[in-house]
């Protein structure tokens, strides 16, 4: 079955204490993407990737890093989680750019207290 | 800058009536990308139509019709015959990317519109 899974589905943590949040899809997609999703700020893009080791940043990029060693992975790490990062987090995947379907995870919700 | 404005923050009809929901974009470029997702209560997020800048053809699936107006930069959604199935937040979103030559592959949404379908 085609998908994106994202690990874990939910956190709870402490500020500063670092923290990463896997993605990976199946499809054999080039382009990955993080999004977070905030009440009344809709789906905001942190950082995307165009393919192994081609990262980009999103509109919201502070406070977060990522990495692309293979195609099928792309984590999203909070090295100093702190509380405005509490929030849902979307991984999404697509074949070659953001100009395709986007295929979403199932996301993750994190609390940083 | 790429923008995308959902005004209408919260809708609710009853069942059976026509909605329209309202996407308007800000773009520099002349080739882009217009998308519809759909998040339904149990929160993940689907794929609805996606649309090219050179295809101002309104499209039609089902009780879902979308309105692409260059002229005032819209791309409107109208659901026919609402269902109470149809509850969900609607986002609108844009890609300004033109293959990967030409980097900025950033996808942008608006902030969604709420809709509610009252049986």
């Amino acid at each position: 079955e085609a998908q994106v899974t994202q690990n874990p589905r939910y956190l709870i943590t402490v500020t500063g204490k670092k923290l990463t949040v896997t993605c990976s899809q199946n499809m054999n997609h080039e382009y990955m993407s993080w999004y977070r999703q905030d009440p009344g700020l809709g789906l905001r893009q942190i950082y995307y990737s165009m393919n192994v080791e081609v990262t980009d940043k999103g509109d919201v990029p502070e406070g977060y890093k990522v990495s692309r060693k293979e195609k099928r992975n792309f984590p999203l790490i909070l090295e100093s989680p702190s509380p405005n990062q509490t929030s849902l987090y979307f991984c999404a995947s697509s074949a070659t750019g953001s100009h395709n379907e986007q295929f979403f995870g199932p996301g993750t919700r994190l609390t940083v207290l | 800058a790429q923008k995308v404005t959902q005004a209408q923050t919260e809708i609710s009809v009853v069942e059976k009536e026509d909605v329209t929901l309202d996407c308007v974009y800000e773009t520099r470029d002349t080739t882009y990308y217009l998308f519809w997702y759909k998040q339904p209560p149990s929160g993940e997020l689907v794929f609805l139509i996606r649309r090219n800048s050179f295809d101002e053809q309104n499209e039609i699936s089902g009780r879902y019709s979308w309105n692409f107006q260059k002229s005032t930069s819209s791309f409107n959604f109208t659901i026919t015959a609402s269902q109470v199935v149809d509850s969900a937040v609607y986002f609108c979103a844009l890609s300004e990317a033109r293959g990967s030559n030409f980097g900025n592959e950033k996808l942008t949404f608006g902030t969604g519109t709420r809709l509610t379908i009252i049986p």
